[in-house]
């Protein structure tokens, strides 16, 4: 089955400084990566997605890139501010099956 | 659209009590996902449903769990005993087919005495 890591596990960074949070994926037959954002107690949402035929999409501060012959995606956030903390998971999905990576904790230091 | 919707959104029960936890799929959607989540293992599949029917239910982690699906806009995730190691976050999603964003439910947040 599909096997995701992420990279880092925690990040703390200044408010208006960028974030990165990396994902590689094992299956080549993944085809659709949504980055989900969790906050405290709430359910997961999903913030920006991309599919295997795209490199990057961009949604305001938010952006991500896809690499499938390395078989790695990462999501940037750009300009980060304090609403910006939260967990953040990768995910990539096999035609029916979405595998998540770990978790990331972003914390946005004022 | 109300969104995805879970009950009991909190429940606390006793060691070998049978638990029952409820969706409410977005309406026309198509497939119907159950996960749990906790510290030490994440996001984790436990079922998922296609037009009412299981599909894949290889991350069910033991036979004290059961999950339905009776009709497009009801399921449900039972489990029978439970057991502290059940105490978790369980959240269910759904989608318009297989290839479309999923939405997730509140949660029902599961602890186990």
């Amino acid at each position: 089955g599909e096997n995701v890591e992420q990279h880092p596990s925690t990040l703390s960074v200044q408010e208006g400084d960028s974030a990165v949070i990396k994902c590689t994926y094992s299956d080549s037959a993944s085809n659709y990566f949504p980055w989900y954002k969790q906050e405290l107690g709430k359910r997961p949402q999903l913030i920006i997605d991309i599919r295997s035929n795209v490199g990057e999409k961009k949604d305001q501060r938010i952006a991500v890139t896809l690499n499938k012959t390395a078989k790695h995606f990462s999501l940037h956030i750009t300009e980060t501010q304090p609403e910006d903390s939260a967990v953040y998971f990768c995910a990539a999905r096999d035609d029916y099956k979405l595998s998540f990576g770990a978790g990331t904790t972003v914390t946005v230091r004022a | 659209d109300a969104g995805v919707i879970q009950s009991p959104r909190h429940e606390v029960t006793e060691m070998g009590q049978e638990v029952t936890l409820r969706c409410k799929p977005i309406s026309g959607h198509d497939y119907l996902f159950w996960y749990r989540q906790t510290m030490m293992r994440g996001l984790e599949l436990l079922i998922y449903f296609n037009n009412n029917v299981p599909i894949d239910d290889s991350g069910m982690p033991e036979d004290r769990f059961s999950a339905k699906m009776p009709n497009a806009s009801f399921s449900t995730l039972k489990i029978q005993p439970s057991e502290p190691r059940d105490s978790a976050v369980y959240f269910c999603a759904s989608s318009f087919a297989s290839k479309e964003t999923q939405y997730f439910g509140p949660g029902t947040r599961l602890l186990v005495l």
